[in-house]
């Protein structure tokens, strides 16, 4: 079944240290996002890409990088320099303006 | 003034009750307009598109009213699993393909 993966569910940083996030994509889609969520708050716009080898910021790109080498992955590197990492974090896909995402489970990131 | 507002809620209801939530949006140039269910803990999913014309799928009615800038979600007969946090999302051209979420409105539906 086609679908969009996100590795690993949770994940647990020291602080200072970099941590890379895995999206992956079997669904064909061009376009690929990623989104953070805090409780009781709505989803904010990282970084996304429409194709491969080119990339936005979001909103709230800052402390974090990504890559779009191939077309199925979007991996996300959360840096040291973001100083509140702590919070759920949602890829998704799309194969178009005017659909809907495809949303893969999430990665639960927290700082120790 | 937020991009996308919804009304937090929660909202408590008992089953079989009709239940609606409404939603604005800031910019005018907004092209796509969703709704999104997303339980406790969850990724978000896909619930249903709203089009110019309102369009319905079994219980649920959605409602878009581009010259106020207002989008609905009904829900009527409403079941235990209807229990969850509703998003209502745009999407701007100005934003790439980016979809704008609003922080959802949470439901309860009780016994």
């Amino acid at each position: 079944d086609g679908g969009i993966t996100q590795s690993p569910k949770y994940l647990f940083r020291k602080e200072g240290q970099n941590v890379t996030l895995s999206c992956e994509q079997n669904l064909n889609h061009d376009a690929m996002y990623w989104y953070r969520q805090d409780p009781g708050q709505g989803l904010r716009l990282i970084y996304y890409s429409q194709i491969v080898n080119d990339f936005q910021k979001g909103d709230i790109a800052e402390g974090y990088s990504v890559s779009r080498e191939k077309k199925e992955s979007f991996p996300l590197t959360v840096t040291s320099a973001q100083k509140n990492p702590t919070a759920f974090y949602l890829c998704a896909s799309s194969p178009d303006r005017g659909f809907g995402y495809t949303f893969g489970s999430g990665t639960r990131l927290t700082v120790v | 003034r937020k991009e996308v507002e919804q009304d937090p809620g929660p909202f408590n209801v008992p089953e079989g009750a009709t239940v609606a939530f409404n939603c604005t949006y800031s910019n005018s140039a907004s092209q796509s307009f969703f709704w999104y269910r997303q339980d406790c803990r969850k990724e978000p999913k896909l619930l249903m598109s709203v089009y110019s014309s309102g369009n319905e799928d079994g219980r649920f009615t959605a409602q878009l009213n581009r010259a106020s800038q207002y989008i609905s979600l009904l829900i009527r007969d409403s079941k235990l699993s209807d229990s969850a946090t509703y998003l209502c999302v745009v999407r701007s051209d100005q934003a790439g393909t980016a979809l704008i979420f609003g922080k959802g409105t949470t439901l309860s539906v009780s016994s």
